[in-house]
């Protein structure tokens, strides 16, 4: 139990394009979602905090505007990198807190999707 | 302030040795500690956690990991290294702030090589 998938695993795009990754929990209900970045060879960055029906929590120094997220549903969240730029070119991952017993702070990891942008 | 530290980038160990990967932390409050591993170009995936009882807490793939309150570490060991142990390895603690969504907070990981 409790598996998250991310979708698509590897997308490459063109500057100024706009791409989505979807992160799903695949055997359980996740009420928060987690949006990470990580760099080659360092730790993750928390990128945003996204509860079922309500607005993203991002952390200082990420744009909003830029990376949208939607959780539109207990097992559903989006990430959109709008505009791509090349230095958006990384690795991104999700992670979901399963509803009800998100208290430990336990978080399931999706396999991540490596984004380049040309 | 909240964190984590990871206070080794590498730890080379040949295999059958122990292992151990360091981590302390400092956090407000009870710590909720976790282990977790990456293999390259993958997402993260869950070794052990230690959120309340014995001190010693075991985990997958033959890990554990000792809470020490008193130095606030939480060393992730391994009796006898496999060379499929090599990736990264990061400890986490859960943030203390009632309104942080129980974020983790995270160390800046460790790679271990484990040679033949």
């Amino acid at each position: 139990g409790a598996v998250v998938s991310q979708h698509p695993s590897r997308v490459i795009c063109k500057s100024g394009t706009s791409v989505k990754i979807e992160c799903r929990s695949l055997d359980f209900q996740a009420t928060t979602m987690f949006w990470y970045r990580q760099f080659p060879k360092q730790s993750l960055m928390l990128m945003a905090t996204s509860n079922e029906g309500s607005k993203a929590t991002y952390e200082q120094g990420v744009e909003k505007d830029k990376f949208l997220i939607n959780h539109a549903s207990l097992t559903l969240s989006t990430l959109t990198v709008t505009s791509a730029h090349p230095e958006d070119s990384s690795f991104y991952i999700c992670s979901a807190g399963r509803a009800g017993r998100n208290r430990n702070g336990e978080q399931f990891f999706g396999p991540g999707t490596r984004l380049t942008v040309l | 302030a909240q964190s984590v530290a990871q206070p080794e980038d590498q730890v080379n160990v040949a295999e059958g040795n122990p292992l151990t990967v360091k981590c302390t932390y400092s956090v407000s409050g009870n710590p909720y500690l976790f282990w977790y591993v990456q293999y390259p170009n993958r997402g993260l995936q869950f070794l052990l956690k230690y959120i309340t009882g014995d001190n010693l807490v075991k985990g997958s793939y033959g890990f554990e990991a000792e809470f020490n309150k008193s130095q606030t570490s939480f060393h992730l060991k391994k009796p006898s290294a496999l060379v499929s142990d090599s990736a990264l390895y990061f400890c986490a603690v859960r943030a203390s702030r009632t309104d942080s969504n129980y974020q983790l907070i995270w160390g800046a990981g460790t790679k271990l090589i484990i040679k033949p």
